[in-house]
């Protein structure tokens, strides 16, 4: 079956340290979504891609970056954490050739503590 | 910042009441959707709505797309504890292209 897959579900790093965040779908969706879960902000946007080679800042993209190298995976990268971006990431995809393309289908996130 | 409101925040039932929360905005919308959140897991899609005025039903969930294109209500239908969760409503706007917006969720608990 086709899915979406995050790793890992659960991560603690430094402050300071690079961590890259992987997103891997198998419905060649066209469309790629990021967004962190925090309380009392429910999801927000930090990243999105329409198709390989496309990225996009969301809401909250400071200090986060993604590259679309295919179709099936979209890495999000803190370049230096900071304990702010303790939080849940969770990958999201669609596909725009569906008449209802803007059901989006999430991972099963994954949970970052920065300390 | 925050686009979207939900009501209430947070309600606790007994199992077998009918629960209702609705989602507002300031902005029109084109798409509606419903979303739910287990603990530990990702959004699920629910139902989605793609019409003003539109009704639709997904077992004992039922959603409403408002006449103004600025809110949506859920209802849900003779609650059962496997409801307990967070209901997440989402707003694709006129301008905003294959994005949706999220709302800061409702989170329901179901007394048995």
């Amino acid at each position: 079956d086709a899915e979406i897959t995050q790793s890992p579900r659960h991560k603690i790093t430094e402050t300071g340290r690079q961590v890259t965040l992987a997103c891997h779908q198998t419905w060649n969706h066209n469309n790629m979504f990021w967004y962190r879960q925090d309380l009392g902000h429910g999801l927000r946007l930090i990243h999105y891609s329409y198709g390989v080679q496309d990225t996009n800042k969301g809401e909250v993209s400071d200090g986060y970056s993604v590259s679309r190298s295919n179709t099936e995976d979209l890495p999000l990268t803190l370049e230096s954490a900071a304990s702010s971006q303790t939080s849940v990431y969770f990958c999201a995809s669609s596909d725009r050739s569906r008449p209802l393309y803007n059901e989006q289908f999430f991972g099963p996130g994954t949970r970052l503590t920065v300390l | 910042g925050q686009q979207l409101n939900q009501s209430p925040q947070s309600m606790f039932i007994q199992e077998g009441e009918d629960v209702s929360m609705n989602c507002t905005s300031s902005s029109i919308f084109n798409t509606w959707l419903w979303y739910k959140q287990d603990p530990g897991e990702g959004p699920v899609l629910l139902i989605a709505l793609y019409k003003a005025g539109e009704l639709t039903s997904n077992g004992r969930l039922t959603a409403q797309f408002g006449i103004t294109r600025k809110d949506s209500f859920l209802n849900i239908s003779a609650s059962i504890p496997s409801d307990v969760g967070i209901y997440f409503c989402a707003g694709q706007r006129q301008t905003s292209y294959d994005k949706v917006i999220f709302g800061p969720g409702t989170s329901l608990s179901v007394i048995p």
